[in-house]
């Protein structure tokens, strides 16, 4: 059973406004990885954050997390129309599987 | 570059055949995964392994096996193709250790006719 779920399953915005996807899940976890996959190919890793830490930043992307609350969230800022894709939370687990939600399909309108 | 590389990337099958989906990949990874992508579903693990000759079932390993008899290569087999079977099959490796990205190849569109 999934144990990663993202929202809103799908988002549509202005380019230049920010993108907010939120992931919350059940199981106790190592480390949480954002992926991006465009046009049904293979997903490419975005940004991971440890169990142990709170934020962090690489590039136009902010990831928090909240291990009490068993969530996280995704904030793409000044969004560009190449951001369009679907975006997957994907929990990597104490017996090393790393598994996803059914994740967030994003449209960035030019 | 990590290069994981999926030896089809369209497949077309008969009901009742037995599909293999092969995965390479080139960085001596030892963990690695055959998920399925369905609309709405998102990804679902069907089975990793995380090592030569060892594997784990993922959520749905039903009607598939897998073979890892080399570290760099790890192969997903439909015993006999069913019609729901008709998905994208994403295979992924990652490196040993808690702070490593999975890396994805680029999949494999099967279908069941």
């Amino acid at each position: 059973s999934q144990q990663g779920e993202e929202d809103p399953q799908a988002l549509s915005i202005q380019e230049g406004e920010n993108a907010t996807m939120n992931c919350s899940y059940k199981t106790s976890i190592n480390n949480l990885q954002w992926y991006r996959q465009n046009s049904g190919r293979g997903l490419v890793h975005l940004i991971l954050i440890r169990s142990n830490e709170r934020e962090k930043h690489s590039g136009r992307l902010r990831v928090t997390l909240d291990t009490s609350k068993k969530s996280s969230s995704l904030l793409i800022t000044a969004s560009r129309a190449a951001d369009t894709a679907s975006y997957f939370c994907g929990l990597r687990t104490s017996y090393d599987k790393v598994i996803f939600g059914p994740g967030t399909s994003l449209s960035v309108i030019p | 570059d990590v290069k994981v590389t999926q030896s089809s990337r369209y497949l077309v099958k008969r009901t009742g055949e037995k599909v293999f989906l092969e995965c390479v990949q080139d960085m001596d990874h030892e963990n690695m995964f055959w998920y399925r992508q369905d609309p709405g579903l998102g990804l679902r693990l069907i089975y990793f392994s995380y090592d030569v000759k060892m594997k784990e079932k993922g959520d749905i390993p039903e009607g598939y096996s897998v073979s890892r008899e080399k570290k760099e290569r790890f192969s997903l087999i439909l015993e006999s193709a069913s019609t729901n079977q008709t998905s994208m099959y994403l295979c992924a490796s990652i490196k040993g250790g808690k702070r490593s990205p999975l890396h994805f190849g680029n999949g494999t569109r099967l279908t069941v006719t």
